[in-house]
């Protein structure tokens, strides 16, 4: 079946730091990979995504490559800012584009 | 264009009681998803629409039940409420096989 798994927060971090999200996955096909985010008191919006192996999906200066040999996707952003604390979910979409399977979130604080 | 809009945001119920949420995609969106976040569970999946018909389901008790009208407008219900379904329910819009999704701010249910 199709899953994904994430590394488990919290994660607090000082301005300007590096930040790395772990997403693995399982899924049956060639899935589509997705960063989410969602802020206090809001739904989940997309952050970037990316549909085929070695893509590379990038937005707000966040990055993830989709590695189909080690089933990543990797989030990554090179100096964080407060205003990036948030949750940040991780997901596949099946070849169906259909049905979505989400990581249990990652919650990030960024400190001044 | 218009978002994903849910209403209502907030809900109170008693256990027992039983609750219809509602959600109206984006224009000409055409499939509708519903999710659960629990902070112990994260997100999960509870079943999609397309053209008033019930496409996929996730592993829910039969309590949990949706529909899609013509215009694309989707309601759930939840029947004899427990304390255990107390969740933020996401509704998510998207052109079919498009592989993205939208999403709603959520109704925040509280069951006492």
């Amino acid at each position: 079946g199709n899953s994904v798994t994430q590394m488990e927060g919290p994660v607090t971090l000082s301005e300007e730091a590096f930040l790395t999200i772990n997403c693995t996955y399982t899924a049956t096909g060639y899935p589509s990979l997705f960063w989410y985010v969602q802020y206090p008191g809001e739904g989940l919006q997309l952050l970037l995504k990316a549909t085929k192996a070695d893509d590379k999906g990038s937005n707000k200066g966040f990055e993830a490559t989709y590695r189909k040999e080690t089933t990543s996707f990797h989030l990554e952003k090179g100096s964080v800012q407060v205003s990036d604390s948030a949750v940040y979910f991780c997901a596949l979409s099946d070849y169906t584009g259909n049905q979505f399977y989400f990581g249990t979130g990652t919650s990030l604080t960024v400190i001044p | 264009k218009a978002g994903v809009t849910q209403t209502p945001r907030y809900l109170i119920k008693t256990r027992g009681q039983q609750v219809t949420l509602s959600c109206s995609p984006i224009s000409g969106h055409r499939s509708v998803s519903w999710y659960q976040q629990t902070p112990g569970q994260g997100l999960q999946f509870l079943f999609e629409y397309f053209s008033e018909t019930q496409r996929n389901k996730g592993n829910f008790p039969g309590r949990f039940s949706g529909r899609q009208f013509s215009n694309s407008r989707s309601e759930m219900n939840v029947s004899t409420l427990e304390l255990g379904d107390s969740a933020l329910y996401l509704c998510a819009s998207s052109l079919s096989g498009s592989h993205e999704q939208y999403f709603g701010p959520g109704t925040r249910l509280t069951v006492t």
